[in-house]
C-alpha cells in the first residue's frame, strides 16, 4: 500500500490567495484527520471525518478554512484566503474502522508570505 | 477536557545511555496510550500502545507501561542510538480510538 498520500509537499504563496490542500487516504480506511502543526501551538487537530462525514471540526481555526471529503478516497482542506499565521505542516491522518493507528502521510509545509 | 502533559525538550543523550520521557495524561474514563514518533520531515509514526491499565507497550527496544494511579505513560529505552534522534509524541483517545489528543513533544537528540 502506498500509505497517505498529501499535495503538495510544499507549497509558497501569498497572503490573500486560496491554498488547497489535498489528500488521499489509505484504501478501506473509514475515518481521516487533519492536523496542523506549528513550533507554537504543536500538533492541532482541525477536523476529522467518519465515512466521509464531518464529526468533529471544533479545531478549525476560523471561517477562513473549509474542509470535504466528497468521496471514501479523497478529502480538501482549504484555506481562503490565506494569511501568513497559517504558515505550518499540515498533516493528514486515515484510521481504519477496527484499528487504534491512525496513519499519517508525510504533510505538506505550507508557507504564506 | 482530556490533555496529555509531556516533559519539555529537548533530551540531549550520548548513544548507548538510558531514555526516560515523562508523560501523565488527564482523562474521563479509560483511554488508550500511545507514543508516536515523528523522524525529519516525515509524518508521525506509531511506535507503540498500551489500551488498559498495566498493559506494556513494546516496540524498536521502547517500552512504556499504562499506569492508571499515577495517570502515567513514561517511555523508556535502555540503550539509544543516534538513529533514535526525533520528536516523541505521546497521546490518548478515548473515543472508540478515533481523537487523539497529543502531548506537545519531546525533541531526543542522541550524539555518538
Amino acid at each position: 500500500d502506498a500509505g497517505v498520500i498529501q499535495s503538495p509537499r510544499h507549497e509558497v504563496t501569498e497572503m490573500g490567495q486560496e491554498v488547497t490542500l489535498r489528500c488521499k487516504p489509505i484504501s478501506g480506511h473509514n475515518s481521516l484527520f487533519w492536523y496542523r502543526q506549528t513550533m507554537m501551538r504543536g500538533l492541532e487537530l482541525l477536523i476529522y471525518f467518519n465515512n466521509n462525514v464531518p464529526i468533529d471540526d471544533s479545531g478549525m481555526p476560523e471561517d477562513r478554512f473549509s474542509a470535504k471529503m466528497p468521496n471514501a478516497s479523497f478529502s480538501t482542506l482549504k484555506i481562503q484566503p490565506s494569511e501568513p499565521r497559517d504558515s505550518a505542516v499540515y498533516f493528514c491522518a486515515s484510521l481504519p474502522s477496527n484499528g487504534h493507528e491512525q496513519f499519517f502521510g508525510p504533510g505538506t509545509r505550507l508557507t504564506v508570505l | 477536557g482530556d490533555s496529555v502533559t509531556q516533559m519539555e525538550g529537548p533530551v540531549t543523550l550520548s548513544e548507548e545511555a538510558f531514555l526516560t520521557i515523562n508523560c501523565t495524561y488527564t482523562a474521563t474514563g479509560y483511554p488508550s496510550l500511545f507514543w508516536y514518533v515523528q523522524y525529519p520531515g516525515e509524518g508521525l509514526q506509531l511506535l507503540l500502545k498500551a489500551t488498559k491499565a498495566d498493559d506494556k507497550g513494546s516496540n524498536k527496544g521502547f517500552e512504556a507501561t499504562y499506569r492508571k494511579e499515577t495517570t502515567s505513560f513514561h517511555l523508556e529505552k535502555g540503550s539509544v542510538q543516534v538513529s533514535d534522534s526525533a520528536v516523541y509524541f505521546c497521546a490518548l483517545s478515548d473515543q472508540g480510538f478515533q481523537k487523539l489528543v497529543f502531548g506537545t513533544g519531546t525533541r531526543l537528540l542522541v550524539s555518538p
